[in-house]
């Protein structure tokens, strides 16, 4: 695997589910993002991990946490969304930007619908 | 925070014809402004990227301008390919370049 991958591709969740959205970059970089991408709106940023520390949160509620277990791997944990929740959620990851390497790589995304 | 609002919101030209996108920003501080192009299915991916200590860039067919002082940055495409057709998106940043602001996205479609 290379870049920057995220499982599953598609999910369909009912309000009541608990999910997880996953994504793994093999590119050796210790900054991890997760962006929400809906159809009217910018891509909008919800989480960074910086060297597995979390340093945002853009007053995302409190039904998505977020978990950083090492500088390889991030995970957004789902429980009781709502309708207006569905996107396509993107990772992405990048060298931590006070050490230079500004270039954010995204995953393919994760097309989530919640009924 | 910073705010980046991106015109026109859908672009239509002819294969070889030049296109181009506009992008301002509102924070002055701002120093870091990447552009990435989404093709159907797969995430964004990084095209080309100007610091605010330059005017102009340039990659082949592909150039970025910036003017600091009218705060907005534009993207410039020649001899457009139908491989060209995507979704292009601004976004600025202060410093670090973490926390990236996009905007709103254009759709390009290149017509043969």
């Amino acid at each position: 695997e290379t870049g920057v991958t995220q499982t599953p591709r598609h999910l369909v969740m009912g309000m009541t589910n608990k999910k997880s959205l996953k994504c793994e970059q093999h590119l050796g970089h210790n900054a991890m993002y997760w962006y929400k991408q809906s159809a009217k709106k910018p891509l909008e940023l919800m989480f960074v991990y910086s060297l597995e520390e979390r340093v945002e949160n853009n007053s995302v509620p409190s039904r998505f946490s977020p978990e950083c277990p090492n500088s390889s791997h991030l995970f957004l944990h789902l429980h009781t969304l709502q309708p207006e929740d569905s996107a396509l959620y993107l990772c992405a990851s990048s060298q931590d930007g006070t050490s230079g390497g500004l270039e954010q790589f995204f995953g393919p995304g994760t097309r989530l619908t919640v009924l | 925070g910073e705010n980046v609002e991106q015109h026109p919101s859908t672009l239509s030209v002819q294969e070889g014809d030049s296109a181009v996108i506009k992008c301002t920003y509102s924070d002055s501080a701002s120093n870091y402004f990447p552009w990435y192009k989404q093709e159907l299915g797969k995430g964004p991916q990084l095209i080309i990227d100007i610091r605010s200590n330059v005017g102009e860039k340039k990659d082949q067919r592909i150039a970025v301008t910036l003017n600091k002082t009218a705060k907005h940055f534009s993207l410039h495409i020649t001899e457009t390919q139908p491989e060209d057709s995507a979704v292009y998106f601004c976004a600025a940043s202060y410093n670090a370049g973490n926390m990236l602001t996009f905007g709103g996205g254009t759709r390009l479609m290149v017509k043969p």
